[in-house]
């Protein structure tokens, strides 16, 4: 069974402070790590897909790495307009033709002014 | 209309009442979804379809019936639900290529209150 965990669970940053969040997981071959953003109330935002470890991918403020068991979304210089719940999924080879997409729990990310 | 739109926004309904929920996606995918969101909980995988079939189902009481008429629509229909059934329900879509990685884009979700 696929599985994912998030640490922390919620994480308080002032203005350009830079952090990381961890996206730990077990998963029977590895087809795509995937991150969203949540804001309050909409759904989920796509950010981003990691394919294999190693690989790499910024957006703006946020770069997401991969390696064989974590993922981490760096937040670099961050804004309030960053806070946000961020969410970590991923997609194993559970079966022929498996849509199972695993997600965790979110790290509720608030920056302050 | 883009991306992937959902109504109502908001319903309160009664044990016994019957509902349903839409979906429509503006993003020419073949694949859609259905999403459970409880406080504190990981996101719930409900229903899937590709090319208007169903293909995943995963132990979802039969109080909750999902139809997709076409590959743009989603309809999940509600009746005698429980307290416990009070969530944000959301729909996704993507394009299936059969490689499995597929990112999905969700709507902004139908927040249910079962009274």
């Amino acid at each position: 069974e696929d599985q994912v965990t998030q640490s922390p669970e919620a994480l308080r940053l002032q203005e350009g402070e830079s952090s990381s969040l961890n996206c730990s997981y077990t998963v029977s071959g590895l087809r795509g790590l995937f991150w969203y953003r949540q804001d309050p109330g909409k759904g989920p935002e796509f950010l981003f897909t990691l394919y294999s470890a190693g690989e790499e991918k910024e957006k703006e403020r946020l770069k997401a790495t991969l390696t064989k068991k974590e993922s981490f979304l760096h937040i670099t210089a961050p804004k309030p307009e960053d806070s946000a719940t961020y969410l970590c999924a991923v997609r194993g080879y559970s079966g022929a033709g498996s849509y199972q997409l695993t997600f965790g729990k979110g790290t509720k990310l608030s920056v302050i002014p | 209309e883009t991306g992937v739109t959902q109504t109502p926004r908001h319903l309160v309904m009664g044990m016994t009442n019957k509902k349903s929920l839409k979906c429509e996606q503006h993003l020419g995918h073949n694949a859609m979804y259905w999403y459970k969101q409880s406080a504190k909980k990981p996101l719930e995988l409900m229903f899937v379809y590709s090319l208007e079939e169903r293909v995943e189902n995963n132990s979802v009481p039969s109080r909750f019936s999902p139809e997709c008429p076409n590959s743009s629509h989603l309809f999940l229909h509600l009746h005698t639900l429980q307290p416990e059934d009070s969530a944000l329900y959301l729909c996704a879509s993507s394009q299936d290529t059969g490689a499995g990685a597929d990112e999905q884009y969700f709507g902004p979700g139908t927040r249910l209150t079962v009274t």
